[in-house]
């Protein structure tokens, strides 16, 4: 089945620095990369998500990028705020329209400090 | 709207009590999924639901895990003698699209 390695496990940076983390999977069958956000006591939110037919997505100070043939996929966060502080997770799945299961990553923590 | 709610959001059993985790999705979502998160960990896949049917389990660790969906909308997680293994977090998604959405968790402490 699908694996995927997180990197790092945690991540401590200024405010208004650029934070990235790195990913990466083993089932080149996976079409799907989504990555969350969770804040403590919460669950999951999802905050940015890729598709394998595309290599680069944007949303604000937040960017996926994907690499199929490397098998790779990263966040990047701009002008990080202390409010990004949380864990993030990212995941790869085979989504073929309903049943689609996702792989989760180990984590990282990230911190941001003043 | 409303997001995915579970209850309860915190449980306490005694090794080898059983216990029942409610899960209430978007309304209108087709697809429902499990997941146990252990302590720094990411979450880990344990079923999945299409309407009533479960069409996956292979994520369950034991045969003391059971899911249901009856009627297609609330879910319900009932762990059988339980162990401290057990202990985790139980996320329910529930999907609509691409985008799966996850309740707050149930958090399960086994003494």
């Amino acid at each position: 089945g699908e694996n995927v390695e997180q990197h790092p496990s945690t991540l401590s940076v200024q405010e208004g620095d650029s934070a990235v983390i790195k990913c990466t999977y083993s089932d080149s069958a996976s079409n799907y990369f989504p990555w969350y956000k969770q804040e403590l006591g919460k669950g999951p939110q999802l905050i940015i998500d890729i598709r394998s037919n595309v290599g680069e997505k944007k949303d604000q100070r937040i960017a996926v990028t994907l690499n199929k043939t490397a098998k790779h996929f990263s966040l990047h966060i701009t002008e990080t705020q202390p409010e990004d502080s949380a864990v993030y997770f990212c995941a790869a799945s085979k989504d073929t329209g309903t049943a689609s299961k996702l792989t989760f990553g180990t984590g990282t923590r990230l911190q941001v400090t003043l | 709207g409303a997001g995915v709610s579970q209850s309860p959001r915190y449980k306490v059993a005694k090794r080898g009590q059983d216990v029942a985790l409610r899960c209430d999705p978007i309304s209108g979502h087709v697809s429902l999924f499990w997941y146990q998160q252990a302590l720094g960990q990411g979450p880990e896949f344990l079923t999945y639901f299409q309407n009533e049917a479960q069409l996956d389990k292979s994520g369950l660790p034991s045969d003391r895990f059971f899911a249901e969906r009856p009627e297609g909308s609330v879910s319900t997680l009932k762990i059988q003698r339980t162990q401290q293994e057990d202990s985790a977090v139980y996320l329910c998604a529930s999907k609509i699209g691409e985008t799966q959405y996850f309740g707050p968790g149930t958090r399960l402490l086994v003494l």
